[in-house]
């Protein structure tokens, strides 16, 4: 059974500092999603990482994403209060004739003034 | 352009009730997916449905839980004899075809009391 497994689950930190987000997975996937879930909102795709290598990067969010060692990670930079959220990732799986998203249990971050 | 939409928002069921929700996917996509939410939990995928087919009902609870996208009108999630450990956030994604992205809808917040 696919695992996909973030830490940390909660991060605190303060405005200005920079930190990583990791995801890793336990099978061999072409796509792989970051979003974002604001309290008692929908998601909101941040990424679509779609091969080996793969850097994207969107205001003060990078993510990238290594499919041989199954990681993907979202670096924040210089951090602000409103990167406030709950960051997901989530891994794309397809088998016989389906297809559907794995998530991990998702990253709360609380940026601090 | 509306996006994936869902409705009720909000809903609220005693015990022993049946709930019925609703998820009308972006125009021109015949792709549904349904996902479900615990509170501080990441998403867990449901089911996959095409128009009038179920292609995945995987994650469905044997019990109680059902899913159609008929040829015309949304897609509907219904819950027989709710239960309090139903009670979640239910999200519908939809797309176009297979492997070409999703987008979710708003959710909708499903409490049992």
């Amino acid at each position: 059974e696919l695992k996909v497994e973030q830490n940390p689950l909660f991060l605190s930190m303060q405005e200005g500092k920079n930190y990583t987000i990791y995801c890793n997975y336990s099978t061999t996937s072409d796509r792989l999603y970051w979003y974002r879930q604001d309290p008692g909102k929908s998601l909101e795709s941040l990424f679509v990482l779609l091969s080996n290598g793969a850097v994207k990067q969107e205001g003060r969010l990078m993510a990238s994403l290594d499919t041989k060692a199954r990681l993907s990670t979202l670096h924040i930079t210089a951090a602000v209060h409103d990167l406030s959220a709950t960051y997901f990732c989530a891994v794309d799986i397809k088998k016989g004739g389906s297809e559907k998203l794995v998530f991990g249990k998702g990253t709360k971050l609380t940026v601090n003034p | 352009n509306a996006g994936v939409m869902q409705n009720p928002r909000h809903l609220v069921r005693r015990r022993g009730q049946e709930a019925r929700l609703r998820c009308s996917p972006m125009k021109g996509h015949s792709h549904v997916y349904w996902y479900r939410q615990l509170p501080e939990e990441g998403l867990k995928f449901m089911v996959y449905l095409q128009k009038e087919n179920i292609i995945d009902e995987s994650g469905m609870p044997k019990e109680r839980f059902s899913a159609e996208f008929p040829k015309e009108g949304p897609s509907i999630l219904r819950i027989q004899q709710v239960v309090r450990g139903d009670s979640a956030a239910y999200f519908c994604a939809s797309s176009p075809r297979r492997a070409q992205g999703y987008t979710f809808g708003s959710g909708t917040r499903l409490t049992v009391v």
